[in-house]
């Protein structure tokens, strides 16, 4: 059965920070794995998708790395602003739907 | 990207009545739904998936007399909660996946107070 971990649970870092977000899995056999965002009492918003074939993706300011032998995941958050703040979720995809880590909750302080 | 709308997004109901949440794909065809709840400062649970026009697969320790799962289009999903009790307050989610997709999309989550 997949386990997806997501490390630290909480985290509070000054506005202009670089930060690294990490998510590991327990079955390296996968589709896909996601990153969303998450708002209090709010839906999830998709940050990326990478392919079980890919290395990382980029958007803005925000980069994952997928290592998929060593079933683990990065987020990168560059230059940290207080409208980042939320929980950020990891999902992975295999033969079952995603499977959800607790997240990480970031709070990027002015 | 694709757009999961959910309805309604929060309600509140009284123990003992039956509650429906919607959901639904407004740009393309969903053949898979999935239902998800979260309680708080947890992560999101699977509760069941359907299929378009099939009886829904639900994950164990879920109800499925419970939680009623419809799927009669391509574009609607419908999860009523019957006789609600206070311990299934929580954030449900939905999403939708597309024929022969990868990824899934959610919708905005349905908060569900029972009183």
């Amino acid at each position: 059965k997949q386990e997806v971990t997501q490390i630290p649970a909480a985290l509070s870092v000054p506005e202009g920070e670089n930060l690294v977000l990490n998510c590991s899995f327990t079955d390296s056999a996968i589709y896909n794995l996601q990153w969303f965002r998450q708002d209090p009492g709010k839906g999830l918003t998709s940050l990326l998708l990478i392919q079980s074939s890919q290395r990382e993706q980029t958007s803005g300011r925000l980069n994952a790395s997928l290592d998929k032998s060593s079933g683990r995941s990065t987020l990168y958050i560059a230059a940290s602003q207080p409208g980042d703040s939320a929980t950020y979720l990891c999902a992975v995809r295999g033969n079952t739907p995603l499977v959800f880590g607790k997240g990480t909750r970031l709070s990027v302080i002015a | 990207g694709a757009v999961v709308s959910q309805h309604p997004s929060w309600v509140i109901c009284k123990s003992g009545t039956s509650v429906k949440i919607e959901c639904r794909s407004l740009d393309f065809q969903a053949t898979t739904m999935f239902w998800y709840r979260q309680f708080p400062k947890q992560s999101l649970m699977l509760m069941a998936t359907s299929n378009e026009g099939s009886k829904a697969t639900y994950e164990q320790g879920v109800e499925k007399d419970k939680f009623l799962i419809n799927h009669a289009s391509l574009t609607l999903s419908t999860l009523t909660v019957t006789s609600a009790h206070p311990e299934d307050s929580s954030f449900y989610i939905c999403s939708a996946r597309q024929g022969g997709g990868t990824e899934a999309f959610f919708g905005q989550g349905t908060r569900l107070t029972v009183v």
